[in-house]
């Protein structure tokens, strides 16, 4: 069983569209992070949300952690060529070894 | 910094031959691991290490061994490579553990087991 679900698990989009992908889990987590990997690349961490109903704004992308700390999404705005990528959530339950979900692969078309 | 660096890129191995993946981190982190990444299965653990002279399991570790000489480098070994080991291996390095703390992650090594 995956502790962290990511949907959808593929998103093509033309450029200048928004985007919304999710992670959830049936897990409470002290906090989730955010990962991008580009091709041929290792995850990079965009943003850690540690509070219950925050949102993170880090350029046009939106990072909103659910009030309960289940689950998570990720909103991007007018989506560029360059925001293409695997998003990957990742979170620590209580073992403390952090967790990843299977990502969201996400291609802006120009 | 040089950051986590990860050697060889791309190796191709037939079945039961044995090859050791290097990491290396110049951050002074306590903590280093080893994933494996295939599609549709994302990032699993194979094997990580609190410490310099201590390794554990993780999610994956069957036909692995690691080893953790020194604080800096995180050796991952396959003794007899299989074809189920095609996979791309990422090595992690980060400061503490929790889900507060950052992974810093390598650029990969691409391995082919024929």
């Amino acid at each position: 069983t995956q502790l962290l679900e990511q949907s959808p698990q593929f998103l093509s989009i033309q450029e200048g569209e928004n985007l919304t992908v999710y992670c959830n889990s049936s897990s409470v987590f002290s906090s989730l992070q955010w990962y991008r990997q580009e091709p041929g690349e290792g995850p990079v961490l965009l943003v850690t949300v540690v509070t219950g109903g925050e949102v993170k704004k880090l350029k046009r992308l939106t990072f909103q952690f659910g009030d309960a700390r289940k689950d998570s999404s990720l909103h991007i705005t007018a989506a560029q060529p360059g925001d293409t990528g695997l998003y990957l959530c990742a979170g620590a339950p209580g073992n403390n070894r952090l967790a990843f979900g299977k990502g969201n692969q996400v291609v802006v078309i120009p | 910094n040089a950051g986590v660096t990860q050697t060889p890129k791309f190796r191709v191995l037939k079945t039961g031959q044995s090859m050791t993946l290097l990491c290396a981190q110049d951050m002074n982190h306590e903590y280093m691991y080893w994933y494996r990444q295939d599609p549709g299965m994302g990032l699993r653990l194979i094997h990580y290490s609190v410490g310099e002279g201590t390794t554990a399991k993780g999610e994956v570790p069957d036909g692995y061994n690691v080893s953790r000489l020194k604080k800096q480098n995180f050796l991952l070994g396959l003794e007899s490579a299989a074809p189920s080991q095609t996979s791309v291996y990422f090595c992690a390095s980060s400061r503490t553990s929790g889900g507060n703390n950052e992974q810093f992650f390598g650029p990969g090594t691409r391995l082919t087991v024929l």
